[in-house]
């Protein structure tokens, strides 16, 4: 089964500064990825997902990530950090055959003002 | 709306007391399934229910059972709940349950097994 590493469970960056989030997964075969974020007392809402389309995936609220198969990367970035940005972002994977995400740990990210 | 609700939000109760957690969702999907999110671990799957009888065990099964008696809804139930059930669960639907579609969760209910 695949495993997913998210580095940093804990990432801190001023207001308008580049946002940075790092997500690995184990296998050599590409998945389907996603990113979801969790905002305080709330479920995971979509960001978005990679299904083999484009390499470069935009999301919603200015984030976007990209595929990248040498490295079996799919980190996350935004230009510019927003206080509302604030909350705990989970990369996970999907595989052909099993019926459920595997997640990473998540990585909370704290905006300072 | 189109959305995934779950009931209640939040729930103490003591070791033993069997308890059943809600999960409804108004998108007419076929795949349901319910994780629970610890710290540091982020969200692992307990059950799953590719359509109505259709049910089968995701990673974490043990202590858990569910039913999916009708399409929209997929009750989580804790027959006798142990302190390490104390955890935060979310229910989550999707179109078809394969690889590639995007999962749509519920708000979460915190649960504390005293």
């Amino acid at each position: 089964a695949q495993s997913v590493t998210q580095l940093g469970s804990h990432v801190s960056v001023s207001e308008g500064a580049l946002v940075l989030l790092r997500c690995n997964y184990s296998s050599s075969v590409p998945p389907y990825l996603f990113w979801y974020v969790q905002y305080p007392n709330q479920g995971l809402q979509l960001l978005l997902k990679y299904t083999s389309a484009a390499t470069l995936v935009k999301g919603i609220n200015g984030f976007e990530a990209e595929f990248k198969k040498s490295e079996t990367s799919f980190h996350l970035t935004k230009p510019s950090a927003h206080m509302s940005d604030a909350a705990e972002y989970f990369c996970a994977v999907s595989e052909t055959g099993r019926r459920a995400l595997t997640f990473g740990s998540g990585t909370r990210l704290q905006v300072q003002p | 709306e189109a959305q995934v609700t779950q009931n209640p939000r939040y729930l103490i109760t003591v070791t033993g007391k069997k308890l059943t957690v809600t999960c409804s969702q108004n998108m007419n999907h076929e795949y349901m399934s319910w994780y629970r999110q610890d710290p540091g671990l982020g969200l692992r799957q307990i059950y799953y229910s590719m359509n109505v009888e259709v049910t089968d065990k995701g990673d974490v099964p043990e202590g858990y059972k569910v039913s999916r008696k009708e399409k929209r809804n997929f009750p989580l139930i804790l027959e006798s709940p142990s302190p390490n059930q104390t955890s935060l669960y979310f229910c989550a639907s999707s179109s078809s349950g394969l690889a590639g579609d995007t999962q749509y969760f519920g708000p979460g209910t915190r649960l504390t097994v005293l």
